[in-house]
């Protein structure tokens, strides 16, 4: 089993969609959390950064950890095409660990 | 604002060649840097990564090598390169907090390598 697990999709919603996207993971230990958007050809970008459990919103993004579930999600409000792009999880122990695990990503479609 | 910055963008090279990527970081001191290599489909994974000058830990065994001269430059390198070794590598940042544990980490632009 993988310490993070991401659905690969694709998955295409049509424009002013909310879109949810989501990562399980296995390890208890996992206190941050970070979702990522990543351009064809283009090194990730950092999009949202949560400590421990609860929800965080800017601007029409939201992230939610479940530390309970072990199952964070991504919350995109009025999507764009511009939104297209494939979204990578990422966690960390924290507390002196320097590693981040990744999700494999997700690609979404955003139609116009 | 910190920035990182990574070259070549693209390179193409015949098998048994030597390879030397660079990263730099301005804007911050003392980082963490990384190392990943991205294959179509398969995530992120961690070569290597550095906690101060000269310090470097291997994650996967492989022909690679990472050097870390000074502070804000990390270098990948190769003596000689596999097909094997085609991918979208990436150099990443984090600070350790000193309450936290931890930090966001910030990637770069990339490099896209092409073994032939």
């Amino acid at each position: 089993q993988k310490e993070v697990e991401q659905d690969p999709g694709p998955l295409s919603v049509p424009e002013g969609a909310i879109v949810s996207l989501n990562c399980t993971y296995s390890n208890s230990a996992f206190q941050y959390f970070m979702w990522y958007r990543q351009y064809s050809r283009k090194g990730p970008e950092l999009l949202m950064y949560t400590y421990s459990s609860g929800n965080k919103e800017d601007g029409r993004f939201t992230a939610q950890v479940d530390k309970s579930s072990k199952y964070i999600s991504l919350f995109i409000r009025d999507s764009q095409p511009s939104d297209s792009a494939t979204y990578l999880c990422a966690m960390s122990e924290g507390s002196g660990t320097y590693k981040y695990i990744f999700g494999t990503g997700t690609r979404l479609k955003v139609l116009a | 604002s910190q920035t990182i910055h990574q070259w070549p963008a693209t390179l193409v090279q015949p098998v048994g060649s030597p390879l030397s990527l660079e990263c730099t970081v301005e804007g911050t001191s003392n980082p963490n840097l990384y190392w990943y290599r991205q294959a179509a489909g398969r995530g992120l994974q961690l070569l290597f990564y550095s906690v101060g000058i000269g310090q470097i830990s291997s994650e996967v065994p492989q022909n690679l090598s990472a050097s870390r001269p000074q502070d804000r430059q990390f270098i990948l390198s190769s003596k000689k390169l596999l097909l094997s070794d085609s991918g979208f590598y990436l150099c990443a940042w984090s600070v350790l907090s000193g309450t936290s544990g931890a930090s966001e980490q910030f990637f770069g632009p990339g490099t896209r390598l092409t073994v032939l």
